[in-house]
């Protein structure tokens, strides 16, 4: 069982550069949400979705996009990585929006 | 800004003794309050969820204790094991989604054998 499992894992990307990360869930989980963690802070949301198709902003949105094409997989974009965007990215999906589970975290690194 | 504050932020404890922790938040607009164990190199895991004032939860040795007018919750260990060691977040929610959450930072536990 696979749970919440998050691509990659590590990258190192310079500034200006694009990525994406994937979530991908085997739950069938409506809800999904995207975190970074950096130090001294709680985690903080960026972006989630409340189903497949749908998105929405969190608390610190700018900077990343997302999409919900498939129920499964949750996408988080960085179109031109800054060095302020250098953190841990969690994602995490809920079956009924109370209680998630969490994937074990991409490090990212922007240099 | 709503704040979530944990307390202490690192707590280092010998195997056997009973150890507490707090998570101080904002007593409006209270929805519920998270509890997780979060160990290194994995992922949160979720421990409580609780809604009401004077809600105490159990889990094994762990405990946690609730006061929604205050707005403060504990969590307790008793005896404290070497596996007990992790980072304790607690998450303050707003209302009803997930997406409500506000997490704390943590206190680092680490357990000595």
């Amino acid at each position: 069982n696979a749970g919440v499992t998050q691509t990659p894992k590590f990258r190192v990307l310079k500034t200006g550069q694009s990525m994406t990360l994937l979530c991908a869930q085997d739950m069938n989980h409506e809800y999904m949400y995207w975190y970074r963690q950096d130090p001294g802070m709680g985690l903080r949301l960026i972006h989630y979705s409340v189903g497949e198709g749908t998105t929405a902003k969190g608390e610190v949105p700018d900077g990343y996009n997302v999409s919900r094409l498939k129920k499964q997989n949750f996408l988080l974009g960085l179109e031109s990585a800054a060095p302020s965007q250098t953190s841990v990215y969690f994602c995490a999906s809920s079956y009924t929006g109370v209680e998630a589970f969490f994937g074990q975290g991409t490090r990212l690194t922007v240099v | 800004i709503l704040n979530v504050e944990q307390s202490p932020q690192s707590l280092h404890v010998q195997e056997g003794d009973s150890t507490s922790f707090t998570c101080s938040f904002p007593s409006s607009n209270f929805y519920a309050l998270h509890w997780y164990r979060w160990e290194t190199a994995k992922s949160p895991e979720a421990l409580f969820v609780m809604t009401l004032n004077g809600d105490e939860k159990k889990k094994g040795r762990i405990s946690a204790t609730l006061n929604t007018k205050e707005g403060y919750s504990y969590l307790y260990i008793k005896g404290s094991q070497p596996e007990d060691s992790a980072t304790y977040l607690c998450a303050f929610r707003l209302g009803a989604g997930f997406q409500k959450l506000v997490f704390g930072t943590g206190t680092r536990l680490l357990v000595s054998p």
